[in-house]
């Protein structure tokens, strides 16, 4: 595509609930990443693929959330039994390789909320 | 341990006028600087970017300052215009410029007519 979509643009969810977060990057693009900002906050990193390398899953909050990229395309952020401190907005981004000469392109994100 | 610090939350400026966005970081293993423009509702858009063995970059009416002494970079606009309102973020790379970011709180930009 054009761009880099993301589904639901919205999502309300009752706390303890599942929740999956869908991210198709640009084609081509070999490099994926899942950011989230919280309220007044900025952009805070959750998990990065890079190809067919391991993902850096460095900044994934809690063990709750979980993330795939499957065939090198699709991505699906999953958060399990949500709490309301997970309410954000869930940005994806993609980028042609690991070295940023042009930045990556964000989504407009998935806005949650956990009530 | 925020790396990238924005530490002006708003700056509001009139049309015509320059508009200075500041950002200070404390690792000095960054090596790419970047600032990204958000519009509400939407994703943040990539504006500039500097490399570390530069000082300044500049593109139309946005150029970018690094200062890795002081460990500072700023982002000037001018002149600066109605449209460009939005929340603006700093963001960091590491050594090997690989793709993770560290981004600043962001700074809400607002020009007035």
């Amino acid at each position: 595509g054009a761009g880099v979509s993301q589904s639901p643009s919205n999502k309300v969810t009752e706390k303890g609930k599942d929740v999956e977060l869908r991210c198709d990057p640009i084609s081509g693009h070999t490099a994926l990443y899942w950011y989230r900002q919280s309220l007044g906050q900025g952009l805070e990193f959750l998990i990065y693929f890079q190809g067919n390398s391991a993902p850096d899953k460095s900044g994934l909050p809690s063990d709750r959330f979980s993330a795939e990229r499957t065939g090198g395309s699709v991505s699906t952020l999953t958060i399990q039994r949500t709490q309301q401190e997970d309410s954000a907005v869930y940005l994806c981004a993609s980028s042609e390789s690991r070295v940023l000469l042009g930045g990556y392109t964000f989504g407009s994100g998935t806005r949650l909320t956990v009530v | 341990d925020q790396q990238v610090k924005q530490n002006s939350p708003s700056l509001s400026v009139q049309e015509g006028r320059i508009s200075i966005l500041n950002c200070d970081y404390t690792n000095s293993m960054f090596d790419y600087f970047l600032w990204y423009k958000k519009y509400p509702a939407e994703g943040p858009t990539f504006l500039i970017s500097i490399s570390s063995i530069k000082d300044k970059n500049e593109d139309g009416r946005f150029t970018v300052f690094l200062n890795k002494s002081a460990k500072h970079l700023s982002l000037h606009i001018v002149p600066s215009q109605p449209g460009d309102s939005a929340v603006y973020f700093c963001a960091a790379s590491g050594a090997g410029n690989t793709g993770k970011l560290i981004f600043g709180q962001g700074t809400t930009l607002q020009v007035k007519p």
